[in-house]
């Protein structure tokens, strides 16, 4: 089935370095890939999407690119904030559940120090 | 916007009781999900429907079961609360069953069976 892989946390860093959490997937297809987060004593929300290989997703300055042939999607950021601080997690929608089915990573917590 | 609601941020019941979690969406969606969200293992979908009166198991449906009697409600059910159901829960929503489709979540509810 399909499956979605993501660097242990938590990760910690300073403000304004440059964040990478990695997340590899397996799946059969074309799946859809997501990067959702999760800030504290709230429930998820989209940060980005990509639908097809080679597509880059972006949103408040991250970014991730669907790389098929390394069937990764890592999410990066070239300078965090202390307000990214959060758990952030991978996941695809693919053809083996039907589309209907969203397969998560287990997250990754950042923490953001001043 | 999209709003997801729950029932209840915080629930403690006790081993053996029936508990009852709701979770309404405004958006018209078809699509909407149970999930629970334990430490080190991420996300994982307990139930999920499609439509109204329709419903399909996820990864992890033992111990539960689900009424979607109108479309924009969608209630989780432990018959019999146990212990090893304290965890988040979090519900969900979604238009379609596109792949590109995005998941909108509630706040969640944390429950803890005693």
């Amino acid at each position: 089935g399909d499956s979605v892989t993501q660097m242990e946390g938590p990760v910690t860093l300073s403000e304004e370095a440059f964040l990478t959490i990695n997340c590899t997937y397996t799946a059969t297809g074309y799946p859809s890939l997501f990067w959702y987060v999760q800030y504290p004593g709230e429930g998820l929300q989209l940060l980005l999407k990509a639908t097809k290989a080679d597509d880059k997703g972006s949103n408040k300055g991250f970014e991730a690119t669907y790389r098929k042939e390394t069937t990764s999607f890592h999410l990066e950021k070239g300078s965090v904030q202390v307000s990214d601080s959060a758990v952030y997690f991978c996941a695809l929608r693919g053809p083996s559940g039907g589309y209907q089915k969203v397969t998560f990573g287990t997250g990754t917590k950042l923490q953001v120090i001043p | 916007d999209v709003k997801v609601t729950q029932s209840s941020r915080y629930l403690v019941k006790r081993t053996g009781e029936k508990v009852f979690l709701e979770c309404v969406q405004d958006m018209d969606h078809e699509n909407m999900f149970w999930y629970r969200q334990d430490p080190g293992l991420g996300l994982r979908l307990i139930y999920f429907s499609y439509d109204v009166k329709m419903k399909e198991k996820g990864d992890i449906p033992e111990g539960y079961s689900v009424s979607r009697e109108k479309k924009e409600r969608f209630s989780l059910i432990l018959e019999s609360a146990s212990t090893n159901q304290t965890s988040m829960y979090l519900c969900a929503s979604s238009f379609s069953s596109a792949g590109t489709d995005t998941q909108y979540f509630g706040p969640g509810t944390r429950l803890t069976v005693l």
